[in-house]
């Protein structure tokens, strides 16, 4: 069965320091791999998705992230975070026979932001 | 991407009674979801929406619970019944278009209180 871990609950970084939040998963073909920001009281938005070529996705609001298979990781980066940035971030994977259908996701990292 | 509108946004509710959260898209969508976000946790899926017929369910939840109503590709409800406190969750529609590996869009949810 298709798991996604994300080992870091919380995670503090400084206003204008660079980020990067941790995503493994389990999956026996080619994933298809997403990364959902949660704001407080708001719905999720996705950030970037791979699906497939360029191992390097780039996303909205500054964000990348990159696959490695050998690593079964996806790990999301930003060089320089801001205030905003501070919300629940949530990596997910899609499962299904035919590429996929739902998607099952981690755990969350919730970003703290220090001025 | 589609415009999906929840509601209600939010409610409190007492126990033993029964919630009806709607979920409207602006577009025909192929596929409809609903997730359940307990407090503090990550998204688990509840079931896929399908038109015209029974939603289907994922393991642990089960329709005579959470009834679904899908009667056209921009709609669908779903019914918490006979809530307990437990219940108390976020509940989220998502869509997407099967075929075109599309990633899944999220609504901003309907925050539940079960007293």
């Amino acid at each position: 069965a298709q798991s996604v871990t994300q080992p870091d609950i919380h995670i503090t970084v400084s206003e204008g320091a660079s980020l990067e939040l941790r995503c493994n998963y389990s999956y026996g073909a080619t994933p298809y791999l997403f990364w959902y920001v949660q704001s407080p009281g708001q719905g999720l938005q996705l950030l970037l998705k791979y699906f497939s070529g360029d191992t390097l996705v780039q996303g909205i609001k500054g964000f990348e992230a990159e696959f490695k298979r050998s690593q079964s990781s996806f790990n999301l980066r930003k060089p320089s975070v801001h205030w905003s940035d501070a919300a629940e971030y949530f990596c997910a994977v899609g499962a299904g026979d035919t590429g996929f259908q739902k998607l099952v996701f981690g755990t969350g990292t919730r970003l703290l932001v220090s001025p | 991407s589609a415009v999906i509108s929840q509601k209600p946004s939010r409610d409190i509710c007492q126990r033993g009674t029964s919630l009806t959260i709607q979920c409207q898209v602006d577009s025909q969508v192929t596929m409809m979801f609903w997730y359940r976000q307990q407090p503090g946790q990550s998204l688990t899926l509840i079931a896929t929406a399908n038109q015209g017929s029974e939603a289907t369910y994922e393991s642990g939840f089960v329709i005579d619970k959470f009834p679904i109503s899908r009667p056209n590709l921009t709609f669908s409800t779903l019914t918490v019944s006979n809530m307990s406190p437990e219940d108390s969750s976020i509940y989220l529609c998502s869509v997407r278009n099967q075929g075109d590996n599309s990633p899944l869009h999220f609504g901003n949810g309907t925050r539940l209180t079960v007293t």
